[in-house]
């Protein structure tokens, strides 16, 4: 498949620990925060958002959490699994732009590599 | 439900030529994205159209376009290849606003 972090940070950990992965955002006004998983071959998919106005959110394994005082987002993923490792990606939503779209600005990205 | 289809998966073209890439979104989402993606840069957005119209533009030069037909398959093109637009391209449609992105597999291009 494609290779997408030939540069990027790496996280290497055991199956079964909990993983946690950082991401600083840059617009103090982006309202709308998404964190997605990138497989080899495969286009970035949805995990879990958050609103501006929330510091947590959980979803199945996997939690959210947002500091807006320091602009830091991260992602917790519990009971790590091999089906874990891949690229994860986090995304800003900067608000709707006149055109009525919702502009996103992602990430450089963490490669997870879980180990058996 | 079918996904996002991006046509082809791979192209291989030289510098100068142009190249059209094809994407069909979820069924009943209106609202496609166009990503760039490479290792140096990661995720770059490239354009966003809704209902034939351009919403959205990214900071890439006049040689990336696209456009939106009715049933909102979108294309994208870029004329005038050069090596550094060598990258995996990615469609993402949406149901209306642009969040909730949905991604298709990509289209790696290389230009030689």
């Amino acid at each position: 498949g494609e290779s997408v972090g030939l540069h990027l940070p790496t996280l290497s950990v055991q199956e079964g620990d909990n993983s946690i992965i950082n991401c600083a955002y840059s617009n103090s006004a982006s309202d709308y925060f998404i964190w997605y998983k990138q497989e080899s071959g495969k286009g970035p998919q949805f995990i879990i958002d958050i609103r501006s106005n929330m510091d947590k959110r959980q979803g199945q394994r996997v939690t959210v959490l947002l500091n807006k005082t320091v602009k830091h987002l991260s992602l917790q993923i519990a009971a790590t699994q091999p089906g874990d490792s891949a690229v994860y990606f986090c995304a800003e939503g900067e608000g709707q732009t006149q055109g009525g779209s919702e502009k996103l600005v992602f990430g450089k990205g963490m490669k997870l590599t879980v180990n058996p | 439900k079918a996904g996002v289809t991006q046509t082809p998966r791979y192209l291989i073209k030289t510098r100068g030529q142009q190249v059209t890439l094809s994407c069909s979104p979820i069924s009943g989402h209106r609202s496609v994205s166009w990503y760039q993606q490479t290792p140096g840069q990661g995720l770059q957005f490239l354009f966003e159209y809704f209902s034939e119209t351009q919403r959205n533009k990214g900071n890439f030069p006049g040689r990336f376009s696209g456009r939106q037909f009715s049933n909102s398959r979108s294309e994208m093109n870029v004329s005038t290849l050069e090596l550094g637009d060598s990258a995996l391209y990615l469609c993402a449609s949406s149901f209306g606003t642009g969040v909730d992105q949905y991604f298709g597999a990509g289209t790696r291009l290389s230009v030689l």
